[in-house]
């Protein structure tokens, strides 16, 4: 089992619609969650964070954690054109580093 | 705030060379990461300095690598000798761990693209 996984993509979504991504990761201890996007050939760049389960609203980004599950998923509104990039799940252990997953390519049509 | 920066942003060697790569973190962040993703993987951990002390060292891949961070401020990660598996995107963050906070979450820098041939 890898210790992150994400919905493989490519998740193609048309303009105005609501693309849903999904993580799951194995290590039960991991204390915090974070959503980066990575645009093509740039550096992961930090969108949302989670830390409780439940949800988090930030903008256009919800963030769902359900740590029983080991489920954390990421809901963009609104999807725009400017949205499509890879995004990347990256759970933070009690030890501080980020085990990321391979990411979902997400493309957003006009 | 100036963001974490890299240099080179792109450096090609032959195999059995020497390559150092720098991150400058953002200012007053004491957490330093170095992270590596090489073609066709995922982002993978690579090591954590705490000022200038190494607080998790657990993915280097071998004792060809070497990571420093004198005075705790910028780092440095040196392969030496080089084989081609080092190829890859070298990615350095840093994260400021205050008390109150529980995400210290981690800034990217825009990494370096390392090429051995």
């Amino acid at each position: 089992q890898k210790e992150v996984e994400q919905n493989s993509g490519p998740l193609s979504v048309p303009e105005g619609a609501i693309a849903s991504l999904n993580c799951t990761y194995s290590d039960r201890g991991s204390q915090s969650f974070f959503w980066y996007r990575q645009y093509s050939g740039k550096s992961p760049e930090l969108i949302m964070f989670i830390y409780s389960n439940g949800d988090k609203e930030d903008g256009r980004f919800t963030a769902q954690l359900n740590k029983a599950s080991q489920y954390v998923s990421l809901l963009i509104r609104d999807s725009q054109p400017s949205d499509s990039a890879t995004y990347l799940c990256a759970p933070r252990g009690s030890n501080y580093k980020l085990t990321f997953g391979k990411g979902t390519l997400l493309t957003v049509n006009p | 705030e100036a963001g974490v920066t890299q240099f080179p942003s792109h450096s090609v060697i032959e195999k059995g060379q020497t390559v150092t790569l720098r991150c400058d973190p953002i200012s007053g962040h004491d957490n330093l990461y170095w992270y590596r993703r090489v073609m066709g993987k995922e982002i993978k951990f690579l090591l954590h300095f705490v000022k200038e002390s190494k607080q998790d060292e657990s993915g280097m891949p071998n004792n060809r690598f070497l990571a420093e961070r004198t005075g705790g401020t910028y780092s440095t990660l040196k392969v030496q000798p080089a084989e081609l598996e080092d190829s890859g995107v070298y990615f350095c963050a840093s994260s400021r761990h205050t008390s109150g906070t529980k995400y210290y979450e981690q800034y990217f820098g825009p990494g370096t693209r390392l090429t051995v041939t």
